[in-house]
């Protein structure tokens, strides 16, 4: 079935360095990638997209590429401050049933 | 406020009943999926429903069962519940079209004694 691995499992830079997270999907057919931020007890919130005509998307500080052939991509979170603080999962939808999977997540520490 | 409410917020059962779980999505929202996320793991999918049927299911057995309703509110039924179900559940909803991501609600939180 559709796997989709997140590497690191946790992630501690210091404050002001970049944050980079990578993700494999295992369904070729995957065209929607989403990264969702999870605060403790809170809600997965959506921070960034891309589809898979796409290769990179950038919002202010955080940005995403896509490598089709390799069926990777990687969120990239750069001048971090303590908000960013929190987990972060990626995840890949389907071309075929429209469901979306979820990596296990990365708890990403920002240090003082 | 992201428009996509469950019910109720906490909840706790004893092994072997039955339980409902809730979900309240935005007017025009006609693809809701459902989610199991254990403590410290990834959201796990259960199944999707788009326009009341169900159109994608993942690795549960038969027990967890799902209704979807023209007025774009859901449930969850799980029966027989077990240990290994206490987990935070969300339901994720979306408008129709491929360019939107899924909005997730607050989830509830089951317990199993």
């Amino acid at each position: 079935g559709e796997n989709v691995e997140q590497h690191p499992s946790t992630l501690s830079v210091q404050e002001g360095d970049s944050a980079v997270i990578k993700c494999t999907y295992s369904d070729s057919a995957s065209n929607y990638f989403p990264w969702y931020k999870q605060e403790l007890g809170k809600r997965p919130q959506l921070i960034i997209d891309i589809r898979s005509n796409v290769g990179e998307k950038k919002d202010q500080r955080i940005a995403v590429t896509l490598n089709k052939t390799a069926k990777h991509f990687s969120l990239h979170i750069t001048e971090t401050q303590p908000e960013d603080s929190a987990v972060y999962f990626c995840a890949a939808r389907g071309n075929r049933d429209d469901k979306i999977i979820f990596g296990k997540g990365t708890r990403l520490h920002i240090l003082p | 406020e992201t428009g996509v409410t469950q019910s109720p917020t906490h909840l706790i059962k004893t092994r072997g009943q039955q339980v409902t779980l809730r979900c309240s999505s935005q007017s025009g929202h006609n693809t809701v999926s459902w989610y199991q996320q254990a403590l410290g793991q990834g959201p796990q999918f259960i199944f999707q429903y788009y326009r009341e049927e169900e159109n994608g299911r993942g690795n549960f057995p038969p027990r967890f069962s799902g209704l979807q309703f023209p007025n774009y509110s859901s449930e969850l039924n799980v029966n027989a519940l077990e240990l290994d179900d206490s987990a935070l559940y969300l339901c994720a909803s979306r408008p129709p079209g491929a360019n939107y991501g899924y909005t997730f609600g607050s989830g509830t939180r089951l317990t199993v004694v």
